[in-house]
């Protein structure tokens, strides 16, 4: 069984400042870590997918990093703007599926 | 439009009902997978299909069951239905790792 847990629940930051969250897993035990973007009464939007220790990507203001040894990976978004505004989930991939976390509802402040 | 398409987008219906979702896959996706998302919950995974057979099941009730047919296209159907079985009920496709999905039939039961 894979456990994915995500903290903050939720997160109000004002436009322009940085922020990050996480995304932690007590195993190792699986294929790959998946990022989404998801706007309500929209479809869940990939951002990033990661399956090594170490990995780093980045698209735009946006980046995520991966430490499978210790459990955790980053999302994290630079300069924040209001359409940034969303839940970011976190997802790992194993067993033929991708197993979620309750995510990170964030909100950012004009 | 990412390619995903779920139908109907609204579902209102009465308790002891039966109802039937649709998902058309992206275009050369094999996988289909159903997840539902009740309130306060994060993404439940219910069942994936892959060219047609069941691949993988987890926390689908009985009453639910679902089917992917020749063309790639999947239908979850809900039998017998109660008030907690009220929510987002969103498919994904999948090919080389990258998951897309539907923007999700809301379903109430009154």
């Amino acid at each position: 069984i894979l456990n994915v847990e995500q903290s903050p629940q939720s997160l109000h930051v004002q436009e322009g400042d940085s922020t990050n969250f996480t995304c932690s897993f007590p195993s190792s035990n699986f294929y790959a870590l998946h990022w989404y973007r998801w706007e309500t009464a929209k479809s869940p939007e990939a951002l990033f997918v990661m399956t090594l220790n170490g990995d780093e990507k980045k698209k735009g203001r946006i980046s995520a990093t991966l430490n499978t040894k210790e459990g955790y990976s980053y999302l994290y978004i630079k300069g924040s703007q209001p359409e940034d505004s969303a839940t970011y989930l976190c997802a790992l991939e194993g067993n033929e599926k991708l197993t979620f976390g309750t995510g990170t509802r964030l909100t950012i402040i004009p | 439009d990412s390619g995903v398409t779920q139908t109907p987008k609204h579902l209102i219906t009465a308790t002891g009902q039966r109802v039937t979702l649709r998902c058309s896959p992206r275009s050369g996706d094999l996988s289909v997978y159903w997840y539902q998302q009740s309130l306060d919950q994060g993404l439940q995974f219910l069942i994936q299909y892959y060219n047609g057979e069941e691949r993988a099941k987890g926390n689908i009730l009985e009453r639910f069951s679902a089917q992917q047919f020749p063309d790639l296209h999947s239908e979850l159907n809900l039998s017998s239905l109660e008030l907690g079985d009220s929510a987002l009920y969103f498919c994904a496709s999948s090919m080389d790792y990258v998951y897309t999905f539907g923007s999700g039939t809301r379903l109430t039961v009154v």
